[in-house]
């Protein structure tokens, strides 16, 4: 298996901007998560999907962000406008159920930055 | 409020000795804890979990011991070897629950 997908792994752009962060999860997989990872709040969780639906979105930091998830292979995060202060690494996970203890299969990452 | 904390963010470690990472934690219902390893320019990848029945969990030269009554866990890497070097995350969650709640990382690095 290809593990999961992410696109792209480095975005730089302008502030005000908008952005689109893409990822595929491992097929099969039921749930998907979105992180973000900054030096000084680590890993947070903004949203999590179970079978297409979103279900928590409460870390999702302002309005400016939104996630779909259309099909069970594919996966959006948007960020518009973009600010500098958006500027980390965002991992796409998937899961076989949403319940823990299963364990999360992270993406790459995609490293945005934002001028 | 951070209700995991790993409070070293970096650590060495001479090759062959041993490396113990702690995790601290503030909510008496997680009951699940994990440790994923992360390499630069790529996505944590799962280490070691333990169950809350548990004290202790082996897997190789990985072990993870949990307190629960202290609400402390450690991995233990022995011996540690140059390819350890990497960012540790412990995370934390209730069974039956869909969020883990990850520490800021431990950086390891293992001196040769």
């Amino acid at each position: 298996d290809a593990g999961v997908i992410q696109s792209p792994r480095h975005e730089v752009t302008e502030m005000g901007q908008e952005v689109t962060l893409r990822c595929k999860p491992i097929s099969g997989h039921n749930s998907l998560f979105w992180y973000r990872q900054t030096m000084m709040r680590g890993l947070e969780l903004l949203i999590y999907f179970n079978n297409n639906v979103p279900i928590d979105d409460s870390g999702m930091p302002e309005d400016r962000f939104s996630a779909k998830m259309p099909n069970a292979s594919f996966s959006t995060l948007k960020i518009q406008p973009s600010e500098p202060r958006d500027s980390a690494v965002y991992f796409c996970a998937s899961s076989p159920s949403g319940e823990s203890p299963y364990e999360q299969y992270f993406g790459p990452g995609t490293r945005l930055t934002v001028t | 409020d951070q209700q995991v904390k790993q409070n070293s963010p970096s650590l060495s470690v001479q090759e062959g000795r041993i490396s113990i990472l702690n995790c601290d934690y503030t909510n008496s219902m997680f009951d699940y804890f994990l440790w994923y390893k992360k390499y630069p320019a790529e996505g944590p990848t799962f280490l070691i979990s333990i169950s809350s029945i548990k004290d202790k969990n082996e897997d190789g030269r990985f072990t993870v011991f949990l307190n629960k009554s202290a609400k402390h866990l450690s991995l233990h890497i022995v011996p540690s070897q140059p390819g350890d070097s990497a960012v540790y995350f412990c995370a934390a969650s209730e069974t039956g629950t869909y969020k883990y709640i990850f520490g800021t990382g431990t950086r390891l690095k293992v001196l040769a």
